[in-house]
This record gives structure tokens, sequence and C-alpha cells, in this order.
């Protein structure tokens, strides 16, 4: 089973709107954290914001939030006030365990985003 | 800021012919990874390592091999280039802990003929 899904496909969005873009993961840790990062055209990989297993609140980074839902096993990046510079590919990751040999992060397949003037 | 630096931006290798790949971070990061990243697939680990001289393979090691013989220094290779090897890799570093994340290089993108 991947570990990691993101299923949709090129997503749209008018700027200035909210978008949500899907992350759904799997595991039996439960000592686990999800990464969400942005790669723009030109391929750099920026982090955008950190979700752990056991922090009660969801994430926020000045317009990104992550709706972190538990129990469904889902971790959603929710963009404000779209931009055009937000158009990029997104991916979603998981670190499962905290140090050593369960250092790795597992990436998703990502998701494009178009922002629309 | 933390550098990773990748020694070459685009290479390209014939079949047969042993590859290597350097990365080099210069923030006294434990972690080091290598992923290749390809269109509709994302991407995937070939090897990391969270220590010198330790290593973990990833999901894809098939016809890889790494060495870490200092802290700040990750070479992948490629005993014998495939053109199925063809691709963009990825170097990356973090510290140790749970909530570190992952700071890439600029990539190399890689050809085999």
């Amino acid at each position: 089973a991947q570990k990691i899904t993101q299923t949709q496909p090129g997503m749209f969005v008018q700027e200035k709107e909210a978008v949500t873009l899907d992350c759904t993961y799997d595991t039996s840790d439960p000592s686990y954290g999800l990464f969400w990062y942005k790669q723009p055209s030109s391929g750099e990989m920026i982090f955008l914001i950190y979700q752990g297993s056991y922090d009660q609140q969801n994430a926020t980074e000045g317009r990104y939030s992550l709706n972190f839902q538990k129990a469904r096993k889902s971790a959603n990046l929710v963009i404000s006030a779209s931009q055009l510079g937000d158009s990029a590919m997104y991916f979603c990751a998981m670190r499962e365990g905290y140090s050593g040999a369960n250092s790795k992060l597992t990436f998703g397949k990502g998701i494009t985003l178009s922002v629309r003037p | 800021d933390v550098k990773v630096t990748q020694s070459s931006r685009y290479l390209v290798k014939r079949t047969g012919e042993k590859v290597f790949l350097e990365c080099v971070q210069d923030m006294d990061h434990e972690n080091m990874f290598w992923y290749r990243q390809d269109p509709g697939l994302g991407l995937r680990l070939i090897y990391f390592s969270y220590d010198v001289k330790m290593k973990e393979k990833g999901d894809i090691p098939e016809g890889y091999s790494v060495s870490r013989e200092k802290k700040e220094r990750f070479s992948l290779i490629l005993e014998s280039a495939s053109t199925n090897q063809t691709s963009m890799y990825l170097c990356a570093s973090s510290l140790a802990g749970p909530n570190s994340p992952l700071h890439f290089g600029n990539g190399t993108r890689l050809t085999v003929t």
C-alpha cells in the first residue's frame, strides 16, 4: 500500500481564492510527522509546513495551514488568498518514527496547482 | 541558510559507465538523502544516511550504492549506468529530530545514452 496518496489531478484556482490540496497517509506507527513541500517550475524544493502526530492544533504558516484529521489519516494543505506565484507542484511527505533509521521521508506523487489571474 | 550543493546540474553519461553524483551540505546535518524524481512518480528514496558511514536502503536501491565518509558529503554511485537511470536526482539533508524538514539541493539532471 502507498504510504502517501495524492490523487487529485491538476488543480486550478482563481487568484485570491482559497484552495485545498488533499493528502492521505498510511501508517501504524503512533509517532509520525507530515510535511508539505512546494516545487515551482524552477525545480527547487521549498518546505512549507509541518504537522506532528501528537500536535493538538492544526499547523499554520502564513497563508498555509494544514487540516489534520488524524482518525481519517488525512493532512490536507490549505492555501488562502492564492497568488500567481503559488502555481507549482505540491508534495506531501511523511516521516515515521523519529530518529536514526527512521529518519527518512516518504513522498507522494504530487499535485500540480495552477493559479488563474 | 542551509546550503546543499550538488556537484553537477546536468550530466550525460554512456550506458555501462560508472557515475558519481556528489552532494555536500554545510550545516552539520546528521541525515542525508538521495531521491530520484520522475514525472508522475513523485520523489522516490534511493538511499539515506543518518550518520557517517551509516547507510539505509530506500525504496529503490537497486543499481545504486552510496558512500558517506565525512559528515558533510554523501555520494551516490551508479556502478554501471543504464538508460532507465535517466532521471532528476535530488540530494537533501536534515537535522536529526522528528520535525526537521529536508533541505534540498538544486538537483542533477542525468541522461544515460
